[in-house]
């Protein structure tokens, strides 16, 4: 069963603007997890954020969680071409492995 | 450093034939995770193991999927008999002692079942 929602499905913008992606979840969490997925590859881990913790940051990544609305979400900054990508929240609870999101596409045109 | 290994990228069989697919996980990692993933499903987990024993196999489809690793470096996956809805991209990750939070993933292996 899946637990993250990726919001939106489809996301284009242009090289240069911001990328805002939202994830919402169940149930509670120890963690969420946000993944990338370039076209007929595998998944790369991007950033993990902790439950007791509200924003993380990483190079032009800037996560959000709030667990009272059970959401989160993924701000890439200053896109590039090269973050068109498909990108999946994954959450952690207890005693569970991964549960992914169905995922969002980014796409940036240059 | 070698990344997760998958063996064969592609596979096309026939339905009905047997399937096996094949990973290598990160030398030292304890967890071994098998996913699948289609369009229609996303990604699921298949079954996970740690230390080599299988954890949690609630994911697998029907009893015509199995998976083993008989050690710490080697695992597989066989689908049999294998049939259409089979086809996806199969993909295997490994994580690290402690931890089965963050996941390195391996290439995929792309099965087509005709």
């Amino acid at each position: 069963s899946q637990q993250g929602e990726e919001d939106p499905q489809a996301l284009s913008i242009q090289e240069g603007e911001n990328a805002t992606m939202n994830c919402s979840y169940k149930t509670s969490i120890n963690n969420l997890q946000w993944y990338r997925q370039n076209s007929g590859r595998g998944l790369v881990h991007l950033i993990l954020i902790r439950s007791n913790e509200r924003e993380k940051h990483s190079g032009r990544l800037r996560v959000t969680l709030d667990t009272s609305k059970k959401s989160s979400s993924l701000l890439i900054t200053a896109s590039r071409a090269a973050d068109t990508a498909s990108y999946f929240c994954a959450t952690t609870g207890t005693g569970t492995a991964l549960i992914f999101g169905k995922g969002t596409t980014l796409s940036v045109s240059s | 450093d070698a990344g997760v290994i998958q063996s064969p990228r592609h596979e096309v069989t026939e339905m009905g034939q047997e399937v096996t697919l094949r990973c290598k996980p990160i030398s030292g990692h304890d967890y071994l995770f098998w996913y699948r993933q289609t369009m229609m499903r996303g990604l699921e987990l298949l079954i996970y193991f740690n230390n080599n024993v299988p954890i949690d196999d609630s994911g697998m489809p029907e009893d015509r999927f199995s998976a083993k690793m008989p050690n710490a470096s080697f695992s597989t996956l066989k689908i049999q008999p294998s049939e259409p809805r089979d086809s996806a991209v199969y993909f295997c990750a490994s994580s690290p002692p402690g931890t089965k939070e963050t996941q390195y993933f391996g290439p995929g292996t792309r099965l087509l079942v005709l």
